[in-house]
């Protein structure tokens, strides 16, 4: 079983529209969970960090369930500039494991 | 603050040739990582180091891969000979390193390797 699972797409979804991406690990010992984002051709990004409480930043919201070993990312009002790869991650003594990452493309 | 720098950007070698990448992280980050992502796939850590000691090789394949840091601040990752499996960007990416709670990685934009 993978440390990190989530559904690699492709999602296609219409402007303005909302999408929500899921995420699940595996080693319950993990510390920090985090979502990057990675363009095509591009270096992977911090886009949020995520807990418990859940955290929003804009039109993005990160949850996580520590008891079901669950993150989910949501994205409301969705732009074209949101186009890219969600990576799921998660970090466990400073090292990263990263799931395979879900392909967003955003339809005008 | 300049970022993280790599070269080459793009390589192309033949199987079994060998071949060597390199890294500069950000001004004063301790820890450097090697992370190697297959096409369709997330990065994988190979290598991990803080200052100029490893700190995780453990998925570093070692008969063939090594990766140096001598004076802990650049790096370079050697593949010797290469595979058609190793067909990959290869990012490097660079943290503070401080104690005491999580350090942000920030990634440098990669070396893309195919291998014929």
């Amino acid at each position: 079983r993978k440390e990190v699972e989530q559904d690699p797409g492709p999602f296609n979804v219409p402007e303005g529209a909302t999408v929500a991406f899921n995420c699940t690990y595996s080693n319950s010992a993990s510390q920090s969970f985090f979502w990057y984002r990675q363009d095509c051709r591009k270096e992977p990004k911090l886009l949020m960090s995520v807990y418990s409480s859940g955290n929003e930043d804009g039109r993005f919201t990160a949850q996580l369930n520590r008891a079901s070993q669950y993150i989910s990312l949501l994205i409301r009002d969705s732009k074209l500039s949101d186009s890219a790869t969600y990576l799921c991650v998660v970090n466990r003594n400073e090292k990263l494991t990263f799931g395979t990452g879900t392909r967003l493309t955003i339809i005008p | 603050e300049a970022g993280v720098a790599q070269s080459p950007r793009y390589k192309i070698i033949e199987k079994r040739q060998s071949v060597a990448f390199w890294c500069n992280p950000i001004s004063g980050h301790a820890t450097l990582y090697w992370y190697q992502q297959i096409l369709g796939q997330g990065p994988k850590l190979l290598i991990q180091f803080q200052n100029n000691g490893v700190v995780d090789d453990s998925q570093l394949p070692k008969d063939r891969f090594s990766a140096e840091r001598l004076k802990g601040v650049d790096s370079t990752l050697k593949i010797q000979p290469a595979k058609l499996e190793d067909s990959a960007v290869y990012l490097c990416a660079s943290s503070p390193g401080l104690a005491g709670g999580f350090n942000e990685q920030f990634f440098g934009p990669g070396t893309r390797l195919t291998v014929l």
